[in-house]
């Protein structure tokens, strides 16, 4: 089966670094996305990784491997506004997205 | 304004009605998707559509229908409601659904609870 793995939840400090992880093993592969939602709202496009790396954008920055099945997100300078679920999800071989149930990311001041 | 669009924003319905989810997009994305979002679980897909006149099932697609008339509309219906169709519903959309970089943008959402 397809399966994509977050933790469930993450708590960090305002101004700091967090890493979010997420493990995937799918039907193929066509990339790998991180969207972020935040509560009540829907989920809003962060980074696309298809090639092994580091993408970074702004205080944002997304990394692949695929030979280990692994990419995290990574959140530097830390805002309150950052609080808010962190989506992984993998594009099969049928060009379907493949969702992980999310990473809720709580800053605290 | 460029987007998705969604209606009702939230509804009660009872077990047993009929009710049709209402997709609108305005940006001539060729492909157009629904999704339920459940509590501890990720966005699981139930119906999709590549382009105008064609549709596909998704992961979850009992219970529910879809037609895509034109490229704007993507209406979502539930034949029979029950109490576990009770979700949060996203329609989104994307340029097209080959090429793994097609970003897909969603809508609003609608909190959909059946009693």
């Amino acid at each position: 089966g397809q399966n994509i793995d977050q933790p469930t939840e993450m708590t960090a400090t305002e101004g700091a670094i967090v890493q979010i992880n997420c493990t995937y093993q799918t039907s193929g592969f066509n990339g790998l996305f991180w969207y972020q939602q935040h509560a009540g709202e829907a989920p809003t496009f962060l980074s696309y990784n298809v090639l092994d790396g580091l993408e970074e954008k702004g205080r944002f920055s997304s990394f692949l491997s695929r030979s280990k099945g692994y990419s995290y997100l990574l959140l530097k300078e830390l805002q309150m506004k950052d609080s808010a679920s962190y989506l992984c999800a993998v594009v099969d071989s049928n060009y379907q997205l493949i969702w992980g149930a999310g990473t809720k990311l709580i800053i605290k001041p | 304004i460029a987007g998705i669009t969604q209606a009702p924003t939230s509804q009660i319905l009872a077990a047993g009605r009929r009710m049709t989810l209402r997709c609108t997009q305005d940006m001539r994305h060729n492909a157009m998707y629904w999704y339920r979002q459940d509590l501890g679980l990720g966005l699981r897909l139930i119906h999709y559509s590549n382009t105008a006149g064609t549709t596909g099932k998704g992961e979850v697609p009992d219970g529910y229908s879809v037609s895509r008339a034109n490229t704007d509309d993507f209406p979502l219906t539930l034949a029979s409601a029950v109490p576990s169709q009770t979700s949060v519903y996203f329609c989104a959309s994307s340029d097209s659904i080959a090429g793994g970089s097609n970003e897909q943008f969603f809508g609003p959402g609608t909190r959909l609870t059946v009693l």
